[in-house]
């Protein structure tokens, strides 16, 4: 059965600082990756879809890496801010003819002033 | 942006009472909509696959009997939380699958309290 771990569980740092979440799947057999944002009590906010034949993804302050051979990502955020505080999700879609995400156990970011 | 909205955002009702969620795709059309449930502090753990026209695909264990979904349109999903206890209670998620685009969005979510 496919399991995601997300590394650090949770992480509070002075604004400013560069950040590395990391994520990874029991099973490097991931077709793309996605990454998520919740604020608390809110639903899902998508950040960035690494899609099978990429390996990063860019976004403003965000990037994004997957390394399919060991099946893990890495979400970076760079100079972060108070702003960025709230739950980070990885999610990854096991091969390409299904829908069916599954999510890892999320790293709660708290950036301070 | 695709929108997907829930309704109703919060919900309390009395334990032994059914309480229905519905999930709606806003400007896309839906054939498969996807149902989450969170435990506070916890990931997203997908309950069922809803597919439009037909019956809906359950996780290993979870109760189809329990949690009815009904996806009747393009863009409406239901799930009816039957003879609701207190460890019901939690906040559930749904999401949509553009047919068009194939990229998923999901719901703000819908926060239920089983008294």
């Amino acid at each position: 059965k496919q399991e995601v771990t997300q590394i650090p569980a949770a992480l509070s740092v002075p604004e400013g600082e560069n950040l590395v979440l990391n994520c990874s799947f029991t099973d490097s057999a991931i077709y793309n990756l996605q990454w998520f944002r919740q604020d608390p009590g809110k639903g899902l906010t998508s950040l960035l879809l690494i899609q099978s034949s990429q390996r990063e993804q860019t976004s403003g302050r965000l990037n994004a890496s997957l390394d399919k051979s060991s099946g893990r990502s890495t979400l970076y955020i760079a100079a972060s801010q108070p702003g960025d505080s709230a739950t980070y999700l990885c999610a990854g879609l096991l091969s390409y003819n299904t829908d069916k995400l599954i999510f890892g156990t999320g790293t709660r970011l708290q950036v301070f002033p | 942006g695709a929108v997907v909205s829930q309704h109703p955002s919060r919900v309390i009702c009395k334990s032994g009472t059914s309480v229905k969620i519905e999930c709606r795709s806003l400007d896309f059309q839906a054939t498969t909509m996807f149902w989450y449930r969170q435990f506070p502090k916890k990931s997203l753990m997908l309950m069922a696959t809803s597919n439009e026209g037909s019956k809906a695909t359950y996780e290993q264990g979870v109760e189809k009997d329990k949690f009815l979904i009904n996806h009747a349109s393009l863009t409406l999903s239901t799930l009816t939380v039957t003879s609701a206890h207190p460890e019901d209670s939690s906040f559930y998620i749904c999401s949509a699958r553009d047919r068009v685009k194939g990229t998923q969005y999901f719901g703000p979510g819908t926060r239920l309290l089983v008294l």
